[in-house]
């Protein structure tokens, strides 16, 4: 089983829907929670940051961690084309430079 | 955030042969990291390198397949030794931001590497 499960979509969305996209994990001493969206062939952003659980908004991205559930979510809000990417979910059990453990990513299109 | 470039961007090698790939930061970072991300899979993290220290590489990974230099707070390389086929795979750097998330790390574009 590995460490963090990510649904590799692809996922297909008009636009102006709302798109959640999740991870579990089965780890639970991971405590610094991670979102990166990757277009094609570019590195992966830094999208969200999370400490701990708790929900943590920016502009049309929402961040949800439940450490009792080992699972996370990431919501975007009246989807654009321009957000069709590659989102990864990242965790860490310390801050610092420690080790990130990512999902696969979730392939996201938005369509017009 | 650091701006982070590399290189070869892409490059398509022979079986046998070594890549260096090179990563440079705009700014002084302490922790520097280097990644694998083959198709369909997760990013592996494969070692990290601090500057004047050896490198710390993760299960799965030694330093005689993948040596790294750290010769200063910009600047690191890895070297892909003896390739095979199965070494194809998108290598990554990334920095640890100390501008603003201490807790997390920036990536650079990526080199793509393809051998035959």
């Amino acid at each position: 089983q590995k460490e963090v499960e990510q649904d590799p979509g692809p996922l297909s969305v008009p636009e102006g829907a709302i798109v959640s996209l999740n991870c579990t994990y089965s780890n639970s001493a991971f405590q610094y929670f991670m979102w990166y969206r990757q277009y094609s062939r570019k590195g992966p952003e830094l999208l969200m940051y999370t400490y701990s659980s708790g929900n943590k908004e920016d502009g049309r991205f929402t961040a949800q961690v439940d450490k009792s559930s080992k699972y996370i979510s990431l919501f975007i809000r009246d989807s654009q084309p321009s957000d069709s990417a590659t989102y990864l979910c990242a965790m860490s059990v310390t801050g610092g430079g420690n080790k990130l453990t990512f999902g696969t990513g979730t392939q996201l299109k938005v369509e017009l | 955030s650091a701006v982070i470039s590399q290189k070869p961007s892409r490059d398509i090698c022979q079986r046998g042969t070594s890549l260096t790939i090179q990563c440079q930061v705009d700014s002084q970072v302490t922790m520097m990291f280097w990644y694998r991300q083959q198709p369909g899979q997760s990013l592996t993290l494969i070692a990290t390198a601090n500057q004047g220290s050896e490198a710390t590489y993760e299960s799965g990974f030694v330093i005689d397949k993948f040596p790294i230099s750290r010769p200063n707070l910009t600047f690191s390389t890895l070297t892909v030794s003896n390739m095979s086929p199965e070494d194809s795979s998108i290598y990554l750097c990334s920095v640890e931001d100390n501008d603003r998330f201490q807790e997390t790390q920036y990536f650079g574009p990526g080199t793509r590497l393809l051998v035959l």
